[in-house]
């Protein structure tokens, strides 16, 4: 089954200290693979994603993000957190099942959520 | 930068009405989907359509419908409101390159009383 896994409900890291916020895949095939980031009372912003090449990926804000093959994992790094760096971020992985129509349908499966609080 | 709107932030409706959320986006997206979004729960796929007048039923479309008339406008319809379609709901948009990350609307918070 394709699925997302995000281990931990909530991540507490001290200001400064460097964060990591943990995601495991299944999926068939090539894994196209996403981080997003949701402030409260809004819709969830894309910060990067990976697609082949390099498995460290950079992205938006300072974050980034390893992808190792092995272990299925695609975990979200930041070396000096912020307090506002404080937010939900979700794992998501482009679903491979089903016919694409002329192009790609870029159809998402999400995890559930890794709460991020940084403490000043 | 691509916008995704939503036509509302919270809307409260009673039980048994027809509920009309809208979306819009403005980067002439061919895929755009609907999602409800609850706690510990993560984000579930309602709809997706593809283009226009052309949809498909993702993991949740019980109790729900859409309508894509138009390229850039993606409507999701609650036939008869239940309060456990309580919820926050999320449109989104891509393009068909691969693999076309998905941009968000801010979301509309639908209670059902």
């Amino acid at each position: 089954a394709q699925s997302v896994a995000q281990p931990e409900d909530q991540v507490n890291v001290a200001e400064g200290n460097p964060l990591t916020v943990k995601c495991t895949y299944s999926v068939s095939g090539n894994p196209y693979l996403f981080w997003y980031v949701q402030y409260p009372n809004r819709g969830l912003q894309f910060l990067l994603k990976y697609i082949t090449g390099d498995n460290l990926v950079k992205g938006s804000y300072g974050f980034e993000a390893e992808f190792n093959k092995s272990q299925t994992s695609f975990h979200l790094k930041k070396p000096s957190a912020l307090v506002s760096d404080s937010a939900l971020y979700f794992c998501a992985v482009r679903d491979p099942r089903g016919a694409d129509y002329g192009g790609a349908t870029n159809k998402l499966i999400f995890g559930t959520g890794t709460l991020l609080a940084v403490q000043p | 930068d691509v916008k995704v709107t939503q036509s509302s932030r919270y809307l409260v409706k009673r039980t048994g009405e027809k509920v009309f959320l809208e979306c819009v986006q403005d980067m002439d997206h061919e895929n755009m989907f609907w999602y409800r979004q609850d706690p510990g729960l993560g984000l579930r796929l309602i709809y997706f359509s593809y283009d226009v007048k052309m949809k498909e039923k993702g993991d949740i479309p019980e109790g729900y419908s859409v309508s894509r008339e138009k390229k850039e406008r993606f409507s999701l319809i609650l036939e008869s409101a239940s309060t456990n379609q309580t919820s926050m709901y999320l449109c989104a948009s891509s393009n068909t390159g691969y693999p076309g990350e998905q941009y968000f609307g801010p979301g509309t918070r639908l209670t059902v009383t």
